[in-house]
């Protein structure tokens, strides 16, 4: 079965600097990437997602690359604000399956 | 729709109690999914189904554990008898099936404490 593993499990940035978490899976047949926050005593929310046929994904500050060869995608938090602090999950999926996520990377910005 | 609802919000029971959550998925959704979230063992997909069909419960993790789905807006995820270790945020999350990939959406989640 599919399984995905994402670094860094905790991540520390000043305001305004960017932020990146990288995530890697092992189904080569999955097919799409979405990426989760989850505020703290809150539900998992869908920010961005990504499928194989794209390389790269973009809305305002946050962007996903997708590399299919490497089976490996990435989240870029560009000029982060304090309320960009939360933990954050990838996951991945086949067509009509079940989503995998990683273990998450709390990420904390400081004013 | 009000989205995925989930109840209850919090539960606190005794061991060796049964515990019963409930979801309700959002209309129309064909897919819906039980995860459990601990510090850690992050978010692990319990079971899903797909038509009110259980098509995947190799996460659940041990005959305690049970999960129906009677119709297309209910399902109960049951612990019995239920552990200290079954502590953890229970989310239930429904999707629809298409052409695309389409978002799964989370229910507020159930915080199980078991005493």
């Amino acid at each position: 079965g599919e399984n995905v593993e994402q670094h860094p499990s905790t991540l520390s940035v000043q305001e305004g600097d960017s932020a990146v978490i990288k995530c890697t899976y092992s189904d080569s047949a999955s097919n799409y990437f979405p990426w989760y926050k989850q505020e703290l005593g809150k539900r998992p929310q869908l920010i961005i997602d990504i499928r194989s046929n794209v390389g790269e994904k973009k809305d305002q500050r946050i962007a996903v690359t997708l590399n299919k060869t490497a089976k490996h995608f990435s989240l870029h938090i560009t000029e982060t604000q304090p309320e960009d602090s939360a933990v954050y999950f990838c996951a991945a999926r086949r067509s009509q399956g079940n989503l995998i996520f990683g273990k998450g990377t709390k990420l904390s910005v400081k004013p | 729709d009000a989205g995925v609802i989930q109840s209850p919000r919090h539960e606190v029971t005794e061991m060796g109690q049964e515990v019963t959550l409930r979801c309700k998925p959002i209309s129309g959704h064909d897919y819906l999914f039980w995860y459990r979230q601990t510090m850690m063992r992050g978010l692990e997909l319990l079971i899903y189904f797909n038509n009110n069909v259980p098509i995947d419960d190799s996460g659940m993790p041990e005959d305690r554990f049970s999960a129906k789905m009677p119709n297309a807006s209910f399902s109960t995820l049951k612990i019995q008898p239920s552990e200290p270790r079954d502590s953890a945020v229970y989310f239930c999350a429904s999707r629809l099936s298409g052409s695309g990939d389409t978002e799964a959406f989370f229910g507020q989640g159930t915080r199980l404490t078991v005493v």
